[in-house]
């Protein structure tokens, strides 16, 4: 199975702030690649497709990036409502697999 | 509104059985590939199982391939995921979840509330 990692694992920032978390693939998986946000309690909710597209009604803050083996999402300008944990999928091989997650926190 | 509704999770012994219900609504159910996915403290997000829109092709996880069987009601608008010998290790949070897709690339959206399956003595 493709193994897939995050980092960092956790972070705190501020609002306002603009933060970076990087996955990467086991193996090269072209731009397959997809992220999620997950707040507390509540099922994830699918943000980007393609390493970079968004998904309709994400807003712009947010952004991905990479291909292959390299990925990553930044938000800018934070708002209350960014904090939450956030997974990156690979959808190449099967079985489809998740990063471990990376939770921001407020700081 | 596209909603998809899980049932059927609860308190198991080891080695037990469960099945769980998903119903769904708000879009044409026959249309999608529909999975189910875990959620584990120990194993984070977990795809388990997915069948094609008319049931033709399933796959599994090899965690828990021969113990789980997936299942679609296209009539009824629902999911199944029948689970049998249950061990600690199937202890988590389900998910259904619709695969939606353009071109050549295909997502998880959307996603089911949950329900809660613990196995435990």
């Amino acid at each position: 199975d493709v193994q897939m990692t995050q980092s960092p694992s956790s972070l705190s920032a501020s609002l306002g702030d603009t933060i970076t978390i990087t996955c990467r693939a086991s193996q090269r998986i072209g731009r397959w690649l997809n992220w999620y946000q997950q707040r507390p309690g509540k099922a994830p909710r699918f943000l980007i497709y393609g390493a970079s597209t968004l998904q309709s009604g994400v807003p712009s803050r947010f952004s991905g990036s990479g291909s292959e083996t390299h990925f990553t999402l930044t938000i800018s300008s934070l708002q209350p409502e960014d904090f939450a944990t956030y997974y990156c999928q690979q959808g190449y091989y099967t079985p489809r697999t998740f990063g471990p997650g990376t939770k921001v926190e407020f700081k | 509104q596209v909603h998809l509704v899980e049932s059927g999770g609860g308190l198991v012994k080891p080695g037990g059985s469960l099945r769980l219900s998903c119903e769904a609504s708000g879009f044409i159910f026959s249309d999608f590939y529909m999975s189910w996915i875990r959620q584990s403290p120990g194993k984070g997000l977990e795809w388990l199982s997915q069948i094609s829109e008319n049931s033709a092709t399933t796959q599994y996880a090899d965690s828990v391939k021969g113990r789980f069987t997936i299942s679609r009601d296209n009539a009824k608008n629902s999911l199944f995921l029948d689970m049998t010998s249950l061990t600690s290790d199937d202890t988590g949070m389900y998910y259904c979840v619709t695969e939606g897709g353009f071109g050549d690339y295909d997502w998880f959206d959307p996603w089911g509330q949950g329900t809660l399956v613990i196995v435990s003595s």
